[in-house]
């Protein structure tokens, strides 16, 4: 079965810093999806990132950026330019095509100024 | 409006009863999903519904059952609520087929459920 693990449970930032949360996942299919989720304070999921594991260029929105290396099945997530609004909880998940997300435990980012 | 819609957002019931959880969406999906977040846990799958006529089990389904009552409804329900059933529910939908775009999920506000 396929699992999501995201080992920092809480991490923090300062303004205009840059932070990365870890994201690793345990599969044995080649063709599959990643996703960053972010869930603030208004409970909303909203989706930040979406990578196709076929792709070998990490995906990238703005400041939002991803270090996708299949081999190690790691999939990080980079904040730059960090804001107050980026405080959030974080969900990294995994599905193939077309199935229900897989969902780690997430990260809750804190953001000082 | 949203396209991706929860009623209600928030209840408070007690041990025993039961309760609906209603899911419509505007989106014209056919595939659509309950979650349930706690604390620490993440997201879990509790049902799936690919179309109309085709209804699935996910990783914690006891204690829970579906109706797909159309396209566009999916209803979630705690036939004898338990306080270990307190938690965060969320529906989701997404398009049929395969690959890109289609993976993409989209999710309701979400219903905060507590079972005294």
């Amino acid at each position: 079965a396929q699992t999501v693990t995201q080992s920092q449970p809480e991490m923090s930032v300062q303004e205009a810093e840059t932070v990365t949360l870890s994201c690793t996942y345990d599969t044995s299919e080649s063709d599959y999806y990643l996703f960053w989720y972010k869930q603030p304070p208004s409970r909303q999921m909203i989706l930040v990132i979406r990578q196709e594991a076929y792709k070998q260029q990490n995906a990238t929105e703005n400041r939002f950026s991803v270090n996708f290396q299949k081999a190690a099945k790691s999939f990080s997530l980079k904040i730059s330019d960090s804001q107050l609004g980026d405080a959030a909880m974080y969900f990294c998940a995994y599905n193939q095509a077309g199935t229900a997300l897989i969902f780690g435990k997430g990260t809750t980012l804190s953001v000082s100024s | 409006d949203a396209d991706v819609t929860q009623t209600p957002r928030n209840r408070i019931t007690k041990t025993g009863k039961r309760i609906m959880l209603e899911c419509s969406q505007t989106k014209g999906h056919d595939r659509m999903y309950w979650y349930r977040q706690d604390p620490g846990l993440g997201l879990r799958l509790i049902y799936y519904s690919f179309d109309v006529k085709d209804i699935n089990k996910g990783e914690i389904s006891d204690g829970y059952s579906v109706s797909r009552q159309a396209q566009a409804k999916f209803s979630l329900s705690l036939e004898s609520a338990i306080p270990n059933q307190t938690a965060l529910y969320f529906c989701a939908t997404s398009e049929s087929g395969a690959g890109g775009l289609y993976n993409e999920q989209f999710f309701g506000p979400g219903t905060r459920l507590t079972v005294l």
